[in-house]
Order: structure tokens, then C-alpha cells, then sequence
């Protein structure tokens, strides 16, 4: 596997709280990304960065953010967590957009009750 | 209409036999095309790019681009039981987008 970890691997949360998801990666790679991944929807991509303090919105951004301040780490926070959110989250990184190869972290099971 | 476009499956397969999976995208200046395979609870892993038209041929994998169909397949030779996953289509659409749009994944069966 690519140099990629995310933490926690597991959480369940409160409607209402905020939680905050990590991308950590040891690839040295300029771009990273944060998907959901739901049953029929496939994966969509929530936010991403192209570099440190870099990043923009995907098409499903409302109700997250992201920040990057060092490039081995990408934060997902959800400000106020709602049972929409429930989903599997997948971290990926690339090395250029050229090629846009995407290599994924083992993902985030994430149920808000 | 979906952006990227794979029938869900499940496509079920004798073990030996060729499986064939399919994509198309209604972006037509997409550059970039990507096969990755999910096994159930894990993460996606990248199995095959392409980039021109024509085939690429890695191993068992055979991925096929048309872009004047806006069509993209994977061919698996001599299927296994082990191939038996989602597989999932990326595509790179050149419309200043930077990440990749997914179809929903085609899930594989292998029978033994």
C-alpha cells in the first residue's frame, strides 16, 4: 500500500458534534483528496488540496472543511454532524494532476446517530 | 444522466472465462481513465490507466478506450475467484476539474 493512514478507522458520534477525520501520508504527494463513499452514489469527492494551505470544494462540500497546513496531513472536520454524514471516508493522494493516478488511504467508517 | 456511467452487476462470470466490464462518460474531452478494483470493506486499488485509444494489456488486464464513443472497458482473461470484487471507473474530465469523477462500480462474480 501507498504511505497513507487515516485516523480513526472507526468512530460513531452524536448528531450535533463536531469530529474531525486524519490523512497522514509518507509519499511526499502534492495533492490529496477526502471522498464519501455511499451504496449507489460510488465515490464523491468532498474537498481536496493541491498543495499546503491550498485546497477547494468538491461536489458534495456543505457541511465540511478541510485544512492543510503541512503536506503529509489533510483534516476533514465536520462542524455538526448530522446522519447524512454517515458514510465510509476514503483519503487519496496523487503525485501530479497530469497523470491524476489516486492511490487511497484504508478509509474512515464514520455512523452518526 | 451520470457523469460516469457502469452498470452495478452483478456480472457473474465461470472461473477461466473472460469477464467484461464497462463505462461510458459524457464528457467528451476527457484525458484520463482509470480501472480500480474495491474489495468489499476495503479501500479502492488502482489496477490499470489509459490515457490514448486503443489497449493496454498488463497481465490478465486488458483495458480498451474509444474516445469518439466516450467508452472505456476492462477485459479480465481467465477469471478467479479472487478478481470477484467492485470494480470501479475514474474519470479525468478536462473541464479544469483536478480529481477524478467515479461511476457507481460494477460488482464481479467469479464462479468456481
Amino acid at each position: 500500500d501507498a504511505g497513507i493512514t487515516q485516523s480513526p478507522r472507526h468512530k460513531v458520534t452524536e448528531t450535533g458534534t463536531p469530529v474531525t477525520l486524519r490523512c497522514h501520508q509518507t509519499e511526499n504527494h502534492r495533492y490529496m483528496y477526502w471522498y464519501r463513499q455511499d451504496p449507489g452514489h460510488g465515490l464523491r469527492l468532498i474537498h481536496y488540496s493541491y498543495g499546503v494551505k491550498d485546497t477547494d470544494k468538491g461536489e458534495v462540500s456543505d457541511g465540511y472543511s478541510v485544512s492543510r497546513s503541512k503536506t503529509e496531513d489533510f483534516l476533514l472536520t465536520l462542524e455538526s454532524a448530522t446522519s447524512s454524514q454517515t458514510s465510509v471516508y476514503f483519503c487519496a493522494i496523487s503525485e501530479t494532476i497530469d497523470s491524476n493516478e489516486q492511490f487511497f488511504g484504508p478509509g474512515t467508517r464514520l455512523t452518526v446517530l | 444522466q451520470k457523469e460516469v456511467e457502469q452498470n452495478s452487476g452483478p456480472l457473474s462470470v465461470p472461473e477461466g472465462a473472460i469477464a467484461s466490464l464497462n463505462c461510458t462518460y459524457s464528457d467528451r474531452v476527457s484525458q484520463s481513465f482509470f480501472w480500480y478494483r474495491q474489495y468489499s470493506g476495503k479501500s479502492p486499488e488502482l489496477i490499470m490507466s489509459i490515457y490514448s485509444n486503443g489497449d493496454k494489456e498488463d497481465g490478465r488486464f486488458t483495458a480498451q478506450l474509444n474516445k469518439a464513443s466516450q467508452y472505456v472497458s476492462l477485459l479480465i482473461r481467465d477469471s478467479q475467484p479472487s478478481d470477484s470484487a467492485t470494480y470501479l471507473c475514474a474519470v479525468r474530465m478536462d473541464t479544469g476539474r483536478r480529481a477524478l469523477t467515479f461511476g457507481s462500480g460494477t460488482r464481479l462474480q467469479v464462479q468456481p
